[in-house]
């Protein structure tokens, strides 16, 4: 088995602050994703990434950036914090191929003061 | 365009009695798989069904699901509710270009 690793678990910033969330997974798998979680609204795809060093924007990608240096690594950046933002920001992986299963990590939870 | 539809954001039933959840969706893809995750509190979101076959029941922690095309419908059903399937449960589409849509989630409460 493998492991999704979300940090920090508890994010708290400054409006306008630049803010990174870091995602790490043992599984070897190709596909990495960033979604969004509020409630009430489901899972919003940021971004995701096929492989080493690509970047697909999903349909929540303005005000974030992210990053996929190594296979087993995804960052996310939120650009510019928006005052009194809170949401769960969800770190899945797969194979790849697109009809595979999403191994979720436990979130980091971001709160804008 | 694709997406996926719970229609109840909550439902909630009595410990031993049955449940269902409701998903519908619209695809223009030609090869899908679908799944039902389930969110505890607190915990990361985790497969609890997935299928792919048409009319073909899918069993898992006593909960099954049926796809249905023809219907276009992948209903999340359990005969006797537990205290502990109380959880967040999303269903998923997956059209097999690495897109998955997620409809919006039912928040499951099963009470004593």
């Amino acid at each position: 088995g493998g492991i999704i690793t979300q940090t920090p678990k508890f994010l708290i910033g400054q409006e306008g602050q630049k803010l990174t969330l870091k995602c790490q997974q043992n599984f070897n798998h190709d596909t990495m994703y960033w979604y969004r979680q509020d409630s009430g609204k489901g899972l919003r795809l940021i971004y995701y990434s096929i492989t080493e060093n690509d970047l697909q924007k999903g349909d929540l990608s303005e005000g974030y950036d992210a990053s996929r240096e190594k296979k087993s690594s995804f960052s996310l950046t939120v650009t510019s914090a928006q005052k009194n933002e809170m949401a769960v920001f969800l770190c899945a992986s797969s194979i790849g191929g697109g009809a595979e299963t999403l191994y979720f990590g436990s979130g980091t939870r971001l709160t804008v003061l | 365009g694709d997406s996926v539809t719970q229609t109840e954001g909550l439902v909630t039933v009595t410990e031993g009695l049955p449940v269902k959840l409701n998903c519908t969706y619209q695809t223009t893809y030609l090869t899908i798989a679908f799944f039902w995750y389930v969110q505890y509190l607190n915990e990361a979101p985790q497969v609890l069904l997935k299928s792919s076959t048409d009319n073909k029941r899918t069993e898992h922690q006593g909960f099954h699901a049926t796809l249905h095309k023809s219907s276009s419908s992948f209903h999340l059903q359990k005969s006797s509710a537990q205290l502990s399937d109380s959880a967040l449960y999303y269903c998923a589409l997956s059209g097999g270009n690495n897109r998955i849509f997620f409809g919006d989630g039912t928040q499951l409460v099963v009470k004593p």
